[in-house]
């Protein structure tokens, strides 16, 4: 049971480039989510979904996009990177109800 | 709209002193209330959490209880270790949006031998 999985670790791109954040989860959990922890503002939420095929926005998603083809699997992906989204990224999911969300490991974006 | 405010860090203690990390909250209703750890490098892991008033959470020496009266979520410790150096969040799941969590802004405790 891996829990919450994340790749890559670490990834540096160039302002305009585009590219896909991966997040996998084997617990069978409903909910998944996207948030990002830039300094002095804690974590805020990108995207989530509540179930394969069903995704919604968050507080902060221009800029991203999110599908849920499966229950597993959760990718971010960056349209055309900008300085604005070096940060780095947390996947996290949970179970019905209001349990408690297990995070990923993160991924650290530096766009330069 | 749902919201938390912790106390701004870094907070500097000596070992085996006694912490308090104050977070307070706005919220409709009955939220669930969280405080969740990040040591350096890692992700969020959750420490403790409570859902409804005047419930205790508690885990590994550290203890918050939900205070409705007063819409707090005090974390507290009674003799910190260097090994809790680390970031904490308090954070907020609503009964309006029970799926999304709102954080504080975290706080860094550094516990000194």
């Amino acid at each position: 049971n891996a829990g919450v999985t994340q790749t890559p670790k670490f990834q540096v791109l160039k302002t305009g480039q585009s590219m896909t954040l991966q997040c996998a989860q084997d617990m069978n959990h409903e909910y998944m989510s996207w948030y990002r922890q830039d300094p002095g503002m804690g974590l805020r939420l990108i995207h989530y979904s509540v179930g394969a095929g069903i995704t919604d926005q968050g507080e902060v998603p221009n800029g991203y996009n999110v599908s849920r083809s499966t229950t597993e699997d959760f990718p971010l992906r960056l349209l055309s990177a900008a300085p604005s989204q070096t940060s780095v990224y947390f996947c996290a999911s949970r179970g019905a109800g209001r349990e408690t969300q297990y995070f990923g490991p993160g991924t650290r974006l530096l766009v330069l | 709209g749902n919201s938390v405010t912790q106390m701004e860090g870094p907070v500097t203690l000596s070992e085996e002193a006694f912490l308090t990390i104050n977070c307070t909250y706005t919220a409709t209703g009955y939220p669930s209330l969280f405080w969740y750890v990040q040591y350096p490098g890692e992700g969020l892991q959750l420490l403790l959490k409570a859902t409804k008033a005047d419930d205790k959470g508690s885990n590994k020496g550290f203890e918050a209880t939900y205070r409705k009266e007063t819409t707090s979520f005090h974390l507290e410790k009674g003799s910190v270790q260097v090994s809790d150096s680390a970031v904490y969040f308090c954070a907020l799941s609503g009964m309006d949006s029970s799926y999304k969590l709102i954080f504080g802004s975290g706080t860094r405790l550094l516990v000194r031998p």
